[in-house]
């Protein structure tokens, strides 16, 4: 049982490329979300998905887009990588219930893409 | 004004004595509060959750919850070296909203 899986762990970028963080949990979850962590400012919310197919901003969505593949895989996209795109970024997935986020839900967190961008 | 506060530390306490970290946070209609330990390059994990005012321990761990005064508390007895880490503070608002952390270091 792997639980939250990211794929790259490391990544380095020039300004102005693009790349897709990619995302799996197996823990059938109905929910999943994108953070990133900068140094001094905690985790923020990029993105989150309720249930599959639906898709919902969160504090930080400008410079990304996300998909949510199928159940299981939630990926995050970087259209045109900026400076201020540098951080740690981390998947997430709670149980959650069909279409809500409940309040309640643990969010259990993949191991963290180390992103730089040039 | 940021949502979710915490003293950013470090907090230095002995092995063996009890480490207190505080977080305030400035809705009131939050639902749901999380305290999750992260070592250094590591993604965060769940120690304690609570949602009613009150105390709730688990082990070692104690959370405290006064949703008058938006403070919410972890108390750690017995503090190990083991248990140096940045704890972040969570908050369920519509979606997580989560405290920049505590540093604490444990001296043997």
């Amino acid at each position: 049982n792997a639980g939250v899986t990211q794929t790259p762990k490391f990544q380095v970028l020039k300004t102005g490329q693009s790349m897709t963080l990619q995302c799996a949990q197996d823990m059938n979850h109905n929910s999943m979300y994108w953070y990133r962590q900068d140094p001094g400012m905690g985790l923020r919310l990029i993105y989150y998905s309720a249930s599959e197919g639906t898709t919902d901003k969160g504090e930080v969505p400008n410079g990304y887009n996300v998909s949510r593949l199928n159940k299981r895989e939630f990926s995050l996209r970087l259209e045109s990588a900026a400076p201020s795109q540098t951080s740690v970024y981390f998947c997430a997935s709670s149980e959650g219930s069909s279409g809500v986020l409940l309040a309640t839900d643990t969010q259990y967190f993949g191991p963290g893409t180390r992103l730089t961008v040039l | 004004q940021k949502e979710v506060e915490q003293n950013s530390g470090p907090l230095s306490v002995p092995e063996g004595a009890i480490a207190s970290l505080n977080c305030t946070y400035s809705d009131r209609g939050s639902q749901s509060f999380f305290w999750y330990r992260q070592y250094s390059g590591k993604s965060p994990e769940l120690i304690m959750s609570i949602y009613s005012n009150g105390d709730k321990e688990d082990g070692r761990f104690t959370a405290q919850l006064n949703k008058a005064s938006q403070y919410v508390s972890l108390l750690i007895r017995d503090s190990q070296p083991s248990d140096s880490a940045t704890y972040l503070c969570a908050v369920n608002y519509n979606d997580m909203r989560f405290g920049a952390g505590t540093r604490l270091t444990v001296k043997p």
